[in-house]
């Protein structure tokens, strides 16, 4: 029983490096989307893909990517990475219906040195 | 004004009292809202649904005001378990499933 799983669970960077975070969903969901998490703050959206082919920009795209790969992959690009992306990235899944809750990866805790 | 808001507490409790956490949200045409329960450096997961009627789940109650924009959720019996941080979810309507997750209230339950 999977779920959604991320990689990796941790990664220490350079500013200026790049890396992708990788995602996927085995429940068949149709859509995913990607957070981040700071200190005293809520889960604020980056990207979200709503089916296999699309992405949209969330709250705070800026600095990022995405490829929704097929329905099981939504991976996240740093292409520059910068101090102020030091943060927890989550990964959700969920089918398009207002009422079903989204299901978490267990987060990958990004450091940008 | 955030979308939505709680308390972030801390609220320190003793083992079996009762605590309720508030949680209001702005936009009035949010349609499903949930409770999550995240422990220290964990990925959220959804303690339960909330409903117009209202609806428990065991120790745990959820309550929904549409005319004041507001969702409580009421626990009985705290147990040292149930320390974490509990977040007020809200899905606005729209062609996806959007969640506006507030910060968060933290509770701690002691012995």
């Amino acid at each position: 029983n999977a779920g959604v799983t991320q990689t990796p669970k941790f990664q220490v960077l350079k500013t200026g490096q790049s890396m992708t975070l990788q995602c996927a969903q085995d429940m068949n969901h149709n859509s995913m989307y990607w957070y981040r998490q700071d200190p005293g703050m809520g889960l604020r959206l980056i990207y979200y893909s709503a089916s296999e082919g699309t992405t949209d920009k969330g709250e705070v795209p800026n600095g990022y990517n995405v490829s929704r790969l097929n329905k099981r992959e939504f991976s996240l690009r740093l292409e520059s990475a910068a101090p102020s992306q030091t943060s927890v990235y989550f990964c959700a899944s969920t089918q398009n219906d207002p009422n079903q809750p989204q299901h978490f990866g267990d987060g990958t805790r990004l450091s940008i040195l | 004004r955030k979308e939505v808001e709680q308390d972030p507490g801390p609220f320190n409790v003793p083992e079996g009292a009762t605590v309720a956490f508030n949680c209001t949200y702005s936009n009035s045409a949010s349609q499903s809202f949930f409770w999550y329960r995240q422990d220290c450096r964990k990925e959220p997961k959804l303690l339960m649904s909330v409903y117009s009627s209202g609806n428990e789940d065991g120790r745990f109650t959820a309550q929904l005001n549409r005319a004041s924009q507001y969702i409580s959720l009421l626990i009985r019996d705290s147990k040292l378990s149930d320390s974490a941080t509990y977040l007020c979810v809200v899905n606005l309507s729209g062609g996806y499933n959007k969640l506006i997750f507030g910060a968060g209230t933290r509770l701690a339950v002691h012995p």
